[in-house]
């Protein structure tokens, strides 16, 4: 596509319930990122895809949330059992390549989905 | 957590100005991007640098890559109103993988 989508665009839920977040990358674009703005901050990076190498989780701040990438296109973060303290924006990115201090990465981001738990 | 310090937080500024934003860190970074964001949308690429002292611009922006390689800077010349928005610096470690780092942001408001 012409850019990097995100859906849903909003998403409001009860404190406790699951959500999945859908991200569609880049057509071509290798690697996959996915961060989180709290309001009137910088972004936070969650996780990282590359191709069909293991993915970097280091940024995942518990083991509620997770995310997986289908077909090496798009992906779909998950946050189980949601508390208020999630509430955020999520931002997915991409890129043509990963890391190296050859290789350009310039990210490319979606409109993000605002995610509020009640 | 934040490891890149961006200043200012906010600028308020008459439109014809020119602006001037920075970040700074106590680490090495092989790669600076400067983004845009606005309101609602996600941050939009402006510049890419890639080599210690490399100044780059795109239109009426410039951005340069410190020698040291432990900061940059964002210049923009003759605001105009659509420059309004929140201005990040990000930064790529050698040892951070491909995970951006990302300043505060400074929140930039030009008035007509």
């Amino acid at each position: 596509g012409a850019g990097v989508s995100q859906s849903p665009s909003n998403k409001v839920t009860e404190k406790g319930k699951d959500v999945e977040l859908r991200c569609d990358p880049i057509s071509g674009h290798t690697a996959l990122y996915w961060y989180r703005q709290s309001l009137g901050q910088g972004l936070e990076f969650l996780i990282y895809f590359q191709g069909n190498s293991a993915p970097d989780k280091s940024g995942l701040p518990s083991d509620r949330f997770s995310a997986e990438r289908t077909g090496g296109s798009v992906s779909t973060l998950t946050i189980q059992r949601t508390q208020q303290e999630d509430s955020a924006v999520y931002l997915c990115a991409s890129s043509l390549v990963g890391s190296g201090r050859a290789m350009r990465n310039e990210q490319f981001f979606g409109p993000g989905t605002r995610l509020t738990v009640l | 957590g934040q490891q890149l310090n961006q200043s200012p937080q906010s600028m308020f500024i008459q439109e014809g100005e020119d602006v001037s934003m920075n970040c700074t860190s106590s680490s090495i970074f092989n790669t600076w991007l400067w983004y845009k964001q606005d309101p609602g949308e996600g941050p939009v690429l402006l510049i890419a640098l890639y080599k210690a002292g490399e100044l780059t611009s795109n239109g009426r922006l410039t951005a340069q890559f410190g020698i040291t390689r432990k900061d940059s800077f964002l210049n923009i010349s003759a605001s105009i109103p659509s420059d309004v928005g929140i201005y990040f610096c990000a930064g790529l470690r050698e040892t951070s993988g491909s995970r951006l780092t990302f300043g505060e942001g400074t929140q930039l408001t030009v008035n007509p």
